[in-house]
């Protein structure tokens, strides 16, 4: 079975851009969780959606925005980019249904550099 | 103070060796705790995990987890050079509102 899929793996924009980065989840796993990892905060938890829906949010700015398809391909918007944007973004698809992330499987990553 | 606190390292251990990696955290609603591995370029992926308290074994891999000391750990035995890479802890509350990363324990297995 393929993994998650995100594309593309590298990106450069300057500030005030936006960008879309897209993530394929596993098949038959409906939710897409969306995570921002940098070396001095980590791994920090954006948003997750199922089923098309969001479902939990973390603490982003609304600069921040995504959803979610009926194939249950995600895509994450980042709107008016700032430096502090630049980024490892990565998506985890969970084949479990509920909202425990227990079962998680990452991407590879969207490497985002904004200059 | 974060949610979730992992010493960063390095940790440098020769092949063979027992390593103890480990975590803490301050809310006490956390049910479910994982180990993810992380190689250099990659995402996560996923070793373990545990729900509330007690032990998981897997392999060469232990999971530990004692609520009551809100400390969490990871035992790797027989440690191998492919072992090396950085390790994270997570957690999260039964509904999966609030999910939390530690910072990661960056590991090298000397061969």
């Amino acid at each position: 079975k393929a993994g998650v899929t995100q594309t593309p793996r590298y990106l450069i924009k300057t500030r005030g851009q936006q960008v879309t980065l897209s993530c394929s989840p596993i098949s038959g796993h409906r939710s897409v969780s969306w995570y921002q990892q940098t070396p001095g905060q980590g791994l920090q938890f954006l948003f997750e959606y199922f089923s098309e829906t969001q479902r939990n949010k973390g603490n982003f700015p609304g600069r921040f925005s995504g959803r979610q398809f009926s194939n249950s391909r995600s895509e994450m918007n980042v709107s008016t980019l700032e430096l502090g944007d630049s980024a490892l973004y990565l998506c985890a698809s969970d084949p479990s249904g509920t909202s425990g992330k227990e079962t998680q499987y990452f991407g590879p990553g969207t490497r985002l550099l904004v200059l | 103070q974060k949610e979730v606190e992992q010493d960063p390292g390095p940790l440098s251990v020769p092949e063979g060796a027992i390593v103890s990696l480990n975590c803490t955290y301050s809310n006490s609603a956390f049910q479910y705790f994982m180990w993810y591995r992380q190689y250099s370029r990659k995402g996560p992926e996923l070793l373990m995990y545990t729900y509330s308290s007690g032990n998981k074994e897997d392999g060469r891999f232990t999971a530990q987890v004692d609520k009551s000391s809100k400390y969490i750990s990871l035992f790797i035995r027989d440690s191998q050079p492919s072992d090396s890479a950085t390790y994270l802890c997570a957690m999260t509350t039964t509904g999966g509102n609030q999910f939390y990363f530690g910072t990661g324990t960056s590991l090298t297995v000397i061969p």
